[in-house]
């Protein structure tokens, strides 16, 4: 069984530049959720994707957009970085029904 | 809105010592709960969880938690930690039979055991 995967691991942008990260499902999964965990902070939800359609948004602005494909991969982007966006951005995969979340280990994102 | 309070930012222990990690949680409805670590460079990684039944759950390496509805609390604990259960812990919670629910966190409690 395949663990949640995301790629890539450390990334470092500019502010007013954008981003995207990407992440695969665990094998049978076929929820995806977004989190950003700042330093020192628990993980905030951004997003959940299922059947490809946002299925739940947090409180984040639209710059922060997401995809899911058909094979439940997702993607998460963010257009016009700002210096806070500077986090550890997390993909949680699970199955539809079930509550359980699995994490992937992050995308380490610095806006300078 | 839900929200997760974690009562402590940083604990210090000794090796064999107890462990209590205090959580609370605010919503009304049904929830399912969990504790997350974090070990140091390893990913968020399921403990334990609730979801119904007996409130006294057990998990991973040792670990316990108690869900005591009445007072919205599902408090994690261990009767003697080790040097390698420093890490990260967090207490989160969802909505439970909601589509599209997210993890709602608490920001976290810092667990250094030494040996």
């Amino acid at each position: 069984e395949t663990g949640v995967t995301q790629s890539p691991t450390h990334l470092i942008k500019t502010r007013g530049q954008q981003v995207t990260l990407r992440c695969s499902s665990q094998s049978g999964h076929n929820t995806v959720s977004w989190y950003q965990q700042a330093l020192g902070q628990g993980p905030q939800f951004i997003f959940q994707y299922y059947r490809e359609e946002e299925n739940g948004r947090g409180n984040f602005p639209p710059r922060f957009s997401g995809l899911q494909f058909p094979n439940y991969s997702s993607e998460l982007n963010v257009n016009a970085l700002e210096l806070d966006d500077s986090a550890l951005y997390l993909c949680a995969s699970s199955l539809a029904g079930n509550n359980e979340q699995f994490f992937g280990p992050g995308t380490r994102l610095t806006v300078l | 809105a839900q929200s997760v309070s974690q009562h402590n930012h940083h604990v210090i222990l000794s090796e064999a010592a107890s462990l209590e990690l205090g959580c609370n949680y605010s919503y009304g409805g049904t929830v399912n709960l969990f504790w997350y670590v974090q070990y140091p460079g390893q990913h968020l990684q399921l403990l334990l969880k609730y979801f119904s039944g007996d409130p006294l759950v057990k998990g991973i390496k040792g670990f316990e938690a108690e869900f005591i509805k009445s007072k919205f609390s599902f408090n994690l604990r261990k009767p003697s930690v080790q040097w390698s259960d420093t890490a990260e812990y967090f207490c989160a919670v969802n909505a439970r039979n909601q589509a599209g629910t997210a993890l709602i966190f608490g920001k976290g409690t810092t667990l250094s055991v030494s040996s």
